[in-house]
């Protein structure tokens, strides 16, 4: 079965820091990797996906992350971090099943600080 | 723009009543998802369908049904409101190589 570890619960960063965001995987082919942000009391906006090629991905809000098969890892990164930053963010893996459905981490919740 | 659309931002419910959360998507996707989310638990799928009339348990179904008559509309069904139902309810659709579209969530309590 196909599942997702975000092993960080809760990072803190200072605005204009880096960030990367951990995302492991396990899944029986190859996988299709999404990473999403959730602000609070809203839903899920996709910031990026990996379906195939380049393993390097740009997203949105100056995000990228990069798909590492030997490591089974597709870990977020930003150069420097702004206070809006902050929200919770979701890595997920799939399809699989009828519906093509994802699995979805347990999250980051990400603190920027001034 | 795409959109999913909940019909409700923040609905407050009493225990016993049957509520409806209602979701609508505009991108002729054929699959929808109802999520629930909470502290520390993640997103849980309830409920999903791959096409009109088809739908199909998630992992935690219990105390929820849901209805898709036509393929832009998938609503979640709650027979009799429980306490332990207040929690933040997402609805998602999707094709196959797009990942999902999220709705903007709706909170609701049940008192």
């Amino acid at each position: 079965a196909q599942s997702v570890t975000q092993p960080d619960i809760h990072i803190t960063v200072s605005e204009g820091a880096s960030l990367e965001l951990r995302c492991n995987y396990s899944y029986g082919a190859t996988p299709y990797l999404f990473w999403y942000v959730q602000s609070p009391g809203q839903g899920l906006q996709l910031l990026l996906k990996y379906f195939s090629g380049d393993t390097l991905v740009q997203g949105i809000k100056g995000f990228e992350a990069e798909f590492k098969r030997s490591q089974s890892s597709f870990n977020l990164r930003k150069p420097s971090v702004h206070w809006s930053d902050a929200a919770e963010y979701f890595c997920a893996v799939g399809p699989s099943g009828s519906a093509r459905q994802l699995t979805f981490g347990s999250g980051t919740q990400l603190t920027v600080l001034p | 723009d795409v959109k999913v659309t909940q019909s409700s931002r923040y609905l407050v419910k009493r225990t016993g009543e049957k509520v409806f959360l209602e979701c609508v998507q505009d991108m002729d996707h054929e699959n929808m998802f109802w999520y629930r989310q909470d502290p520390g638990l993640g997103l849980r799928l309830i409920y999903f369908s791959y096409d009109v009339k088809m739908k199909e348990k998630g992992d935690i179904p219990e105390g929820y049904s849901v209805s898709r008559e036509k393929k832009e509309r998938f609503s979640l069904i709650l027979e009799s409101a429980s306490t332990n139902q207040t929690s933040m309810y997402l609805c998602a659709s999707s094709l196959l190589h797009d990942g999902y579209t999220f709705g903007s969530g709706t909170r609701l309590t049940v008192v």
